[in-house]
């Protein structure tokens, strides 16, 4: 089983529509969490951090579910510039993985007039 | 800061030669990483270091793959001899504590072996 886990998509999504995506993750342990963006030919970007109690920014929600061992992203009134790939990026706390970055396959998402 | 810079940007080269990517990292960041992306296999750790030091480099394809951390500013990915399976956009990054904290990319180095 990978790591960090998700749904490759592509989703093709309208103008103003609600799109949700989720991230499965291994290890119990880990205990960073995030999301990241990479457009096309670019190198990835932090979009934001995930916390245990959810955060939001903007048209953006990101959650984390310890028990499922997943995370999730919620991109609200979906623009044309939120087309992209968006990493679920997972850090484990001690171990010999302490500080290990590890991402996922990536989400392609194109937003569509 | 400039940012975390790599070079070359685009590298071409013959099956067989080496190869040597560049990076230099955020300065008073600690934690460095190099990661390949590929369509097919998506962005991949290969090694990182902390301090300098490599932590973990079971991401590290076979022995024809080499990394170093001489100083705090400096890391080198070599790839001896190269393949045309190598072909995948390198990159690095750094972040300082990595635990909790954002991890900064450079732009890649595009890796061609033909």
């Amino acid at each position: 089983r990978k790591e960090v886990e998700q749904d490759p998509g592509p989703f093709n999504v309208p103008e103003g529509a609600t799109v949700a995506f989720n991230c499965t993750y291994s290890n119990s342990a880990s205990q960073s969490f995030f999301w990241y963006r990479q457009d096309c030919r670019k190198e990835p970007k932090l979009l934001m951090s995930v916390y245990s109690s959810g955060n939001e920014d903007g048209r953006f929600t990101a959650q984390l579910n310890r028990a499922s061992q997943y995370i999730s992203l919620l991109i609200r009134d979906s623009k044309l510039s939120d087309s992209a790939t968006y990493l679920c990026v997972v850090i484990p706390a001690g171990g010999t993985s302490y500080g290990k970055l590890t991402f996922g396959q990536g989400t392609i998402l194109t937003v569509h007039p | 800061d400039a940012g975390v810079i790599q070079s070359p940007r685009h590298e071409v080269t013959e099956m067989g030669q080496e190869v040597t990517l560049r990076c230099k990292p955020i300065s008073g960041h600690d934690y460095l990483f190099w990661y390949r992306q590929t369509m097919m296999r998506g962005l991949e750790l290969l090694i990182y270091f902390n301090n300098n030091v490599p932590i973990d480099d079971s991401g590290m394809p076979e022995d024809r793959f080499s990394a170093k951390m001489p100083n705090a500013s400096f890391s080198t990915l070599k790839i001896q001899p190269s393949e045309p399976r190598d072909s995948a956009v390198y990159f690095c990054a750094s972040s300082f504590r990595g635990l909790g904290t954002e991890a900064f990319f450079g732009q890649g180095t595009r890796l061609t072996v033909v």
